[in-house]
């Protein structure tokens, strides 16, 4: 079973460039979160879908980050424009939601994560 | 205010020495989750374990051990005789009752020499 991937693995773009950063969470996941890490501090939560629901978004930043869930497969994060202060990993993280025989322990499965690298 | 704070920024250890992990949280939730996550180099975080609020029994699983202290809202990680494979960045982490947020810390960067 493939695991969550994300796309690209690293991104260098210049001050006021636009970036999208792309989430395949396992195939099944119903919830999908985006977290971000910067510069060695604690990883924080962005925002949570449930499906293609913004469940909670309160950890955006600012309105320069826009998260969607087309579908309820695959998410994408957009930064536009980037700013020096956005630079840090992206992290992606699918789980089950409880329905039917499956049961949402709170386990995140996560993917290796965005560097994004902002000049 | 939820909060999760790893002091530890990062620890080296000889292989074979026992090394913990420390991990203080704060909730005003009754009900919670407490977890650890390993990150290997590859990047991707691991999930090694979850404990609810309500179950304060400490976990052995192999050389890994947890002691989870609702007095002192902390959620300590043993590894026992620690090997070149146990380097990594070890995540704490805590979760409402729900799984809608998940809180982490800055993680403590283990380093295992052989």
């Amino acid at each position: 079973e493939a695991g969550v991937t994300q796309f690209p693995s690293h991104s260098v773009i210049e001050k006021g460039q636009t970036v999208t950063l792309r989430c395949d969470p396992i195939s099944g996941h119903d919830n999908l979160y985006w977290y971000r890490r910067v510069m060695g501090k604690e990883i924080k939560f962005l925002l949570h879908f449930v499906k293609e629901s913004k469940q909670d978004e309160s950890g955006m930043p600012n309105n320069r980050f826009l998260a969607e869930r087309t579908g309820g497969t695959y998410s994408t994060l957009k930064v536009q424009p980037a700013e020096l202060e956005d630079s840090g990993v992206y992290f992606c993280a699918s789980s089950e939601e409880t329905r039917g025989l499956a049961v949402n322990t709170g386990e995140l499965f996560f993917g290796e994560g965005s560097r994004l690298t902002v000049l | 205010a939820q909060k999760v704070t790893q002091a530890q920024t990062e620890i080296s250890v000889v292989e074979k020495e026992d090394v913990t992990l420390d991990c203080v949280y704060e909730t005003r939730d009754t009900t919670y989750y407490l977890f650890w996550y390993k990150q290997p180099p590859s990047g991707e975080l691991v999930f090694l374990i979850r404990r609810n609020s309500f179950d304060e029994q400490n976990e052995i699983s192999g050389r890994y051990s947890w002691n989870f202290q609702k007095s002192t809202s902390s959620f300590n990680f043993t590894i026992t005789a620690s090997q070149v494979v146990d380097s990594a960045v070890y995540f704490c982490a805590l979760s409402e009752a729900n799984f809608n947020k998940f809180y982490f810390g800055s993680g403590t960067k283990l380093n295992v020499k052989p």
